[in-house]
Order: structure tokens, then sequence, then C-alpha cells
């Protein structure tokens, strides 16, 4: 039962474009949705987050989308720069002390 | 600031080995976490806190177990250790966050391989 789902396992970009990365949910009492950068033998770390009651919150270079009705966000990132790679996960939670869920990654390749 | 700090970042056991994973945070938050990683796959929640002498099971809490004896501290025991424990395991904590909704913060990882 995948309530988080990343469909794309990679995605490679040129330098300079942009670099959008998706993930759909099932679960409607999801109220935050969050992204992590994860390096190679590094932990997860925070990017951009998003409530429910938004559909869009940008952070300098990354944006992150919301389509409440469609189950359905998305990362962009413009433009995309070679330290941009790494893996993305998507992650949700209902909120308060409720277990975040997180999805399965997609790992990031950003071509100079 | 050191964060979440886990030890030690590498290990490997033997079948029926038993061992304490340590993770320790200096932010003064109440949640913390354990998750593991398996190659492909997404974060599973091994087992959570919400404050010192609470505990619960998260998604795949078999042949764990867990204790919060303070809010700094959150370690996590193999009793027995299984083949089908070989993963990548990251502690995380973080802030109750009472108007936002507060992140997660982790840690660098333990990689554990049972052979």
């Amino acid at each position: 039962d995948q309530q988080v789902k990343q469909n794309s396992p990679s995605l490679s970009v040129q330098e300079g474009r942009i670099s959008i990365l998706n993930c759909d949910y099932t679960n409607s009492m999801f109220d935050y949705f969050l992204w992590y950068k994860k390096y190679p033998a590094e932990g997860p770390t925070f990017l951009i987050s998003i409530s429910s009651i938004k559909d869009k919150n940008e952070d300098g270079r990354f944006t992150v989308f919301l389509n409440k009705s469609a189950k359905h966000l998305s990362l962009h990132i413009v433009p995309s720069q070679p330290g941009d790679s790494a893996v993305y996960f998507c992650a949700a939670t209902p909120g308060g002390y409720q277990k975040v869920t997180f999805g399965t990654g997609t790992k990031l390749q950003v071509i100079p | 600031n050191a964060g979440v700090t886990q030890t030690p970042k590498f290990r490997i056991l033997k079948i029926g080995q038993s061992m304490t994973l340590q993770c320790t945070q200096d932010m003064n938050h109440n949640y913390m976490y354990w998750y593991r990683q398996d190659p492909g796959m997404g974060l599973k929640l091994i087992y959570y806190s919400v404050g010192a002498g609470i505990t619960d099971k998260g998604e795949v809490p078999n042949g764990y177990n867990v204790s919060r004896s303070t809010t700094e501290d959150f370690p996590l025991r193999l009793e027995l250790a299984a083949p089908s424990q070989t993963s990548v395991y990251f502690c995380a904590s973080r802030d109750r966050g009472r108007l936002v909704y507060q992140p997660q913060h982790f840690g660098d990882g333990t990689r554990l391989s049972i052979l």
C-alpha cells in the first residue's frame, strides 16, 4: 500500500534548464507535503514544504505546486545546477504527531 | 550545533548477534524517529517517540526495540540480527511546531550489514 508514489526513478536535465519532479498520493488525510534532498552517504535534508491550504510555495530556485483534486504535487527547480544532482524524496503527513510517509525517491542528474 | 548524530556509521554483524544503534540530538526536539532505507525504496518508519518515556511502533517494528529515557537520546536495539535487517538506518528529530509543521532533521545514517 504505497500512499506516496514517485513514478520516475531517475531524471536527467541540462544545467540551466528546469527540473520537474513529480509525486502522487492517495491518502486524503495528508495535510502537509515535504520535499527532501539526499546526497550519497548523507541523511536527507529538508528542502521545501507546502500545506494543503496552499497550491504553491516558492523558495529561491525551488517551487512546489500542489493539486489537491488530482492528489499530485511537483517540485520545480529553475535553473538547475550540477549541485542539485541528488535523490529527491517526496513526503506527506496528516500533521501533528502523525507519521510521515515517504516516496521511493527520484534521482536527479544535472548535466553540465 | 551538531544536529542529529548517529553512531556507528558502519557495522557488520553476524546472524544472531545484537547491537545498539545510537542517536542523539542537541536541538531539544520532542519528536524522534528511526527509519530504515532498503535499496530503491523509501524510508520505512520503525519506531518513533513524542517525548521522553513515550515510544510507539511504526510500520516495520519487528526485530527492533527502542527506549527514550532522555529528550536527547533515542537508541535502537537489534536483539537477534537477521539478514533481512541489512539496511541503512536513519534517525531523525523534529520540533513539535505549534503554528507551522516543522520538518524532520536527519542524521547521516548507519549502514548495517548482517552476514
